[in-house]
């Protein structure tokens, strides 16, 4: 059973803290995901990963980074954190071209709801 | 105008009523198409994947795309409380580079009553 898990359900972290999400898949999956979901607008890919250290910026990049030094950990950090970015985060994983071919589901972990005051 | 636009809802039902949720895309290249299922305070799970045009069942759920139209439709037959959820439908165009994205609608906050 694959399996995404996330550092934190709830976080609440004041403006302009330097805020870092964590997310582990034990799976071996290549590629990893981080998504924000805000009503009416879905999920908004910010950052992926296709391999230990790359990265890809995603829709929505501005205001933050990622990190990803080990194949199963994939790190989200707000430098600043802004009002503006209260939110659900959700970490994805899917195990990649090279183990799965052309079939792309993604795994989600469980979601860290941040709150920024 | 969005790639993907999916009505957020919310859509009320009696338990046992036929659910139909929908989607439609502007990306025609768009060949894999996706339903997500998510429960309250969790992360989305896989509930229907399905390539190209046509129909799949899988119990009382039913996929169906139609790429002509740039629609997608997933179909609950005797839908029940435990269906109560938001339905996200999600579809990507063939992989580029090695890996791929997955492009998600709005999602579609079902709520089925007794």
């Amino acid at each position: 059973d694959v399996k995404v898990t996330q550092s934190s359900r709830y976080l609440v972290k004041r403006t302009g803290e330097k805020v870092f999400l964590e997310c582990v898949q034990d799976m071996d999956h290549e590629n990893m995901f981080w998504y924000r979901q805000d009503p009416g607008l879905g999920l908004r890919l910010i950052y992926f990963s296709y391999d230990v250290k790359m990265k890809e910026k995603g829709d929505i990049p501005e205001g933050y980074s990622v990190s990803r030094e080990k194949k199963e950990r994939f790190s989200l950090i707000l430098e600043s954190a802004s009002t503006n970015q209260t939110s659900m985060y959700l970490c994805a994983s899917n195990p990649g071209y090279r183990l799965a071919g052309l079939y792309n589901e993604q795994f989600f972990g469980p979601g860290t709801r941040l709150t920024v005051l | 105008q969005k790639e993907v636009e999916q009505d957020p809802g919310p859509l009320s039902v009696p338990e046992g009523a036929i659910v139909s949720l929908n989607c439609t895309y502007s990306n025609s290249a768009f060949q894999y198409f996706m339903w997500y299922r998510q429960y309250s305070r969790k992360g989305p799970e896989l509930l229907m994947y399905t390539y190209s045009s046509g129909n799949k069942e899988d119990g009382r759920f039913t996929a169906q795309v139609d790429k002509s139209s740039k629609y997608i439709s997933l179909f609950i037959r005797d839908s029940q409380p435990s269906d109560s959820a938001t339905y996200l439908c999600a579809m990507s165009p063939p992989i580029s580079g090695g890996y791929n994205k997955l492009i998600f609608g709005a999602g579609t906050r079902l709520a089925v009553h007794p």
